[in-house]
């Protein structure tokens, strides 16, 4: 399995700010996805991040909102845009091949006050 | 309707207990089904696929039941180290290949 690596771990940000969070996986890998996980919730997916060409959004999710990059086969950003209290979650970066299982970073816990 | 529905629990159960999990699907072109279990204030970790033969890993027991579209997990011989919460994940190719989870049914076992 890969090793993912997740910057920063956690923030407290103000409102009206912006947030990008960095993940960083030791092996290239051709599927990246960024889940958001409220308090209490289980996972959903906001976008798959392509490498070369845009990210791929999930309905209720904007990339105004949600910009994704990705350079290369290794690494991917998240921001999170404009932020309110409602951004308040974990946000989590996965990779793993098509129909089989994601390994998961470990997670950026933002509070936004 | 959600894509995956769990019972979300609580299941308290004594050390040695044997405790089922089950869990549902609505997509009947769902394809991957996974056991994921997610510690408090971590993230979600594979704990096993699940496949329809049934496979076992230890005191892990996965069941897939394609005709009534669920997949349960046994555990046997609770440990106080299963204590966690258990997601249902459900992979279903035709939506773009989106992994879907449950909410999750917590656990915790008891001395």
């Amino acid at each position: 399995s890969a090793v993912i690596s997740q910057k920063p771990s956690r923030d407290i940000c103000q409102r009206g700010t912006s947030l990008t969070i960095q993940c960083q996986v030791d092996s290239q890998v051709t599927m990246m996805f960024w889940y958001r996980q409220q308090p209490g919730q289980s996972l959903t997916l906001i976008a798959t991040a392509n490498q070369g060409s845009e990210a791929t959004y999930e309905s209720g999710f904007v990339i105004d909102k949600f910009p994704i990059s990705r350079p290369n086969l290794t690494f991917s950003t998240l921001t999170v845009s404009n932020m309110s209290p409602e951004d308040s979650s974990i946000y989590l970066c996965s990779v793993g091949p098509a129909r089989h299982e994601q390994y998961f970073g470990p997670g950026t816990r933002l509070t936004v006050t | 309707r959600k894509e995956v529905e769990q019972d979300p629990g609580p299941f308290n159960v004594p050390e040695g207990a044997t405790v089922a999990f089950n869990c549902t699907y609505s997509n009947s072109a769902s394809q991957s089904f996974f056991w994921y279990r997610q510690d408090c204030r971590k993230e979600p970790k594979l704990l096993m696929s699940v496949y329809s033969s049934g496979n076992e890993d230890g005191r892990f027991t996965a069941q897939l039941n394609r005709a009534s579209q669920y997949i349960s997990l046994l555990i046997r011989d609770s440990k106080l180290s299963d204590s966690a919460t258990y997601l249902c994940v459900v992979n279903v190719p035709n939506t773009g290949n989106q992994f879907y989870f449950g909410t999750g049914t917590s656990l915790t076992v008891i001395p």
